[in-house]
């Protein structure tokens, strides 16, 4: 199985601000995904980390506000952009394993004030 | 479109009691299912998952699930509850597309256990 690392763990931010969350995965993986999980809900796909080039985002999810970065098999940043109150989620990184499973990271539990 | 309904938003058990947590999916194709657990203030782990083969799947910490295509199902059971399975379960439809697999999540339900 893969261990996939998140940092910051959580964060507290103020309104208008960006705050990027890097997600590290301690083997070679294809699939990269983002999820976010809002209190007291289950988890949304925000969009597929690609390496080499643009993520691909799923409805409702868009570039200028959720830019994903992934430099190489192993290491992906999601950023949250002019944060809102409404963007107070835990953030999630997941791994696709060599048969299909997913793995997740601890997740990052972002509160904007 | 693919998508996960969880029936019970919230279950309580006595420990030692027996569990059964209720998944329905709706998708086209064979799905891959997949149950994980999230304990408080922690990520996600997977329990089980099912590709294809024997319909009845075990998975760690003595759960397992049963598969039924007739019914829609991917049921997840335990014999015995332990305290330390409190938690939320996720149970989860897949779509394979170029070798990734997608996940659809159900909303989840909680299990709470009596001493």
């Amino acid at each position: 199985s893969a261990v996939i690392s998140q940092k910051p763990s959580r964060d507290i931010c103020q309104r208008g601000t960006s705050l990027t969350i890097q997600c590290q995965v301690d083997s070679q993986v294809t699939m990269m995904f983002w999820y976010r999980q809002q209190p007291g809900q289950s988890l949304t796909l925000i969009a597929t980390a690609n390496q080499g080039s643009e993520a691909t985002y799923e409805s409702g999810f868009v570039i200028d506000k959720f830019p994903i970065s992934r430099p190489n098999l192993t290491f992906s940043t999601l950023t949250v952009s002019n944060m809102s109150p409404e963007d107070s989620s835990i953030y999630l990184c997941s791994a696709s394993g060599l048969a299909g499973e997913l793995f997740f990271g601890e997740g990052s539990r972002l509160t904007v004030l | 479109a693919q998508s996960v309904t969880q029936p019970d938003i919230h279950i309580t058990v006595s420990e030692g009691a027996s569990l059964e947590l209720r998944c329905n999916y709706s998708y086209g194709a064979t799905p891959y299912l997949f149950w994980y657990v999230q304990s408080p203030g922690q990520g996600l782990q997977l329990l089980l998952k099912y590709f294809s083969g024997d319909t009845l799947v075990q998975g760690i910490k003595g759960f397992e699930a049963e598969f039924k295509r007739s019914q829609s199902s991917f049921n997840l059971r335990k014999p015995s509850v332990h305290w330390s399975d409190a938690a939320e379960y996720f149970c989860a439809v897949g779509s394979s597309g170029a070798g990734s697999y997608q996940l659809t999540f159900g909303k989840g339900t909680k299990l709470s256990v009596i001493p």
